[in-house]
């Protein structure tokens, strides 16, 4: 079945800074990829996402890129900001509506 | 729209117990998934379900089940509880597939 890794597990940075997260997979039918924010103690919630079709996305302060011959993806975060602090998480999702997440990054935005 | 909801919030039970959670999806979405989130393991998928079929099935043990309803809402049902089951049951849901909208979880704690 599908892997996902995810990298890195923690990551600090200063408020302004940018932050960057890779993801890579291990299924080429993987076609969709979203990435989710999950603060203390809330739910996930869908941030952006990007399909197999397309290489690169961006949603004012945060971009996702997509390597499909390398079979890995990327979040950027510019600009950060505190509230920015959260766990990120990718994901990759086959054909057939089945999601594989990858650990999590806990993002730590230092004012 | 209301988003998905799930029931109860929390929950304590003792070992060998089984317990249900309940998780109504956004109004028109026909997918429920449902994930078990630990500290450091991420979201593992348990299953999926699909105009009341499970589509889709990750690699729990049998004590893990689930079913879906007409009206779309689902069930899962986890029977000779262990320790080891205490975590946060997200479900998501998603029009037929695609984007998943994820409730808030049930934690549930086993004593």
């Amino acid at each position: 079945g599908e892997n996902v890794e995810q990298h890195p597990s923690t990551l600090s940075v200063q408020e302004g800074d940018s932050a960057v997260i890779k993801c890579t997979y291990s299924d080429s039918a993987s076609n969709y990829f979203p990435w989710y924010k999950q603060e203390l103690g809330k739910r996930p919630q869908l941030i952006i996402d990007i399909r197999s079709n397309v290489g690169e996305k961006k949603d004012q302060r945060i971009a996702v890129t997509l390597n499909k011959t390398a079979k890995h993806f990327s979040l950027h975060i510019t600009e950060t900001q505190p509230e920015d602090s959260a766990v990120y998480f990718c994901a990759a999702s086959i054909p057939g509506n089945q999601f594989y997440f990858g650990t999590g990054t806990s993002l730590t935005v230092i004012p | 729209k209301a988003g998905v909801t799930q029931t109860p919030r929390y929950l304590i039970k003792t070992r060998g117990q089984q317990v249900t959670l309940s998780c109504s999806p956004i109004s028109g979405h026909r997918s429920v998934s449902w994930y078990q989130q630990t500290p450091g393991q991420g979201l593992q998928f348990l299953f999926e379900y699909f105009s009341e079929t499970q589509r889709n099935k990750g690699n729990f043990p049998g004590r893990f089940s689930g079913r879906q309803f007409s009206n779309s809402r689902s069930e899962m049902n986890v029977s000779t509880l262990e320790l080891g089951d205490s975590a946060l049951y997200l479900c998501a849901s998603s029009l037929t597939s695609g984007t998943q909208y994820f409730g808030p979880g049930t934690r549930l704690l086993v004593l």
